[in-house]
């Protein structure tokens, strides 16, 4: 299994620019989530997932978009890119009731 | 609204000691816990997870332990080395599987 994988790696924006982070895990779980980690704020949740076609809000969702078309697939929209966006992004996901696995995470920097 | 706090926010210890991480929550009605382990540059990993009706769990030289009544967590590393170093936070689990993450405690052990 590769567990659960994030493309980009890296990503740097301009202000206005709209992208997608890309989150897929092959390990069946229901359970998709989308965090960013900013120094001092620790994991903060923006958007989330209990199963195919089913998507709500987190702490910080403003900005941010996601669709669950598959239950592999749980990507992460940013309509207009903002310097406040500048952050690390890790998406997660787990089976009901147990572990959560993360993925590596993506650097993403907005000019 | 939840929120988790770790204390203290840095460790610095000597190699072989035991020491003793906390974490607090400010809702006691969780659905589980759980510790865990971030490497620089990296995602999380999963140490441990308590269910709301346990009371510690273990796993190696780690032991984590839960009184929801006092809202605390502690996790226990015995005989600390080198390799433990890195950043470890705990997430408190609500009824509606959102995680709420604490800030961390940035752990250093010297050889």
């Amino acid at each position: 299994n590769a567990g659960v994988t994030q493309t980009p790696k890296f990503q740097v924006l301009k202000t206005g620019q709209s992208m997608t982070l890309q989150c897929a895990q092959d390990m069946n779980h229901e359970y998709m989530s989308w965090y960013r980690q900013d120094p001092g704020m620790g994991l903060r949740l923006i958007h989330y997932s209990v199963g195919a076609g089913i998507t709500d809000q987190g702490e910080v969702p403003n900005g941010y978009n996601v669709s669950r078309s598959t239950t592999e697939d749980f990507p992460l929209r940013l309509l207009s890119a903002a310097p406040s966006q500048t952050s690390v992004y890790f998406c997660a996901s787990e089976p009901l009731d147990g572990v959560q696995f993360f993925g590596p995470g993506t650097r993403l920097t907005v000019l | 609204k939840q929120e988790v706090t770790q204390i203290p926010a840095a460790l610095s210890v000597p190699e072989g000691e035991n020491l003793v991480l906390n974490c607090s929550f400010t809702d006691s009605a969780i659905y589980n816990l759980q510790w865990f382990r971030q490497d620089p540059g990296k995602g999380l990993t999963s140490l441990l997870l308590i269910q709301s009706s346990q009371r510690e769990q273990t796993s190696g030289r780690l032991n984590a332990s839960l009184d929801k009544s006092s809202g605390r967590s502690t996790l226990y590393i015995a005989a600390s080395q080198p390799g433990d170093s890195a950043t470890y936070l705990c997430a408190v689990i609500g009824y509606g599987q959102n995680f709420v993450f604490g800030p961390g405690t940035r752990l250093s052990v010297l050889p």
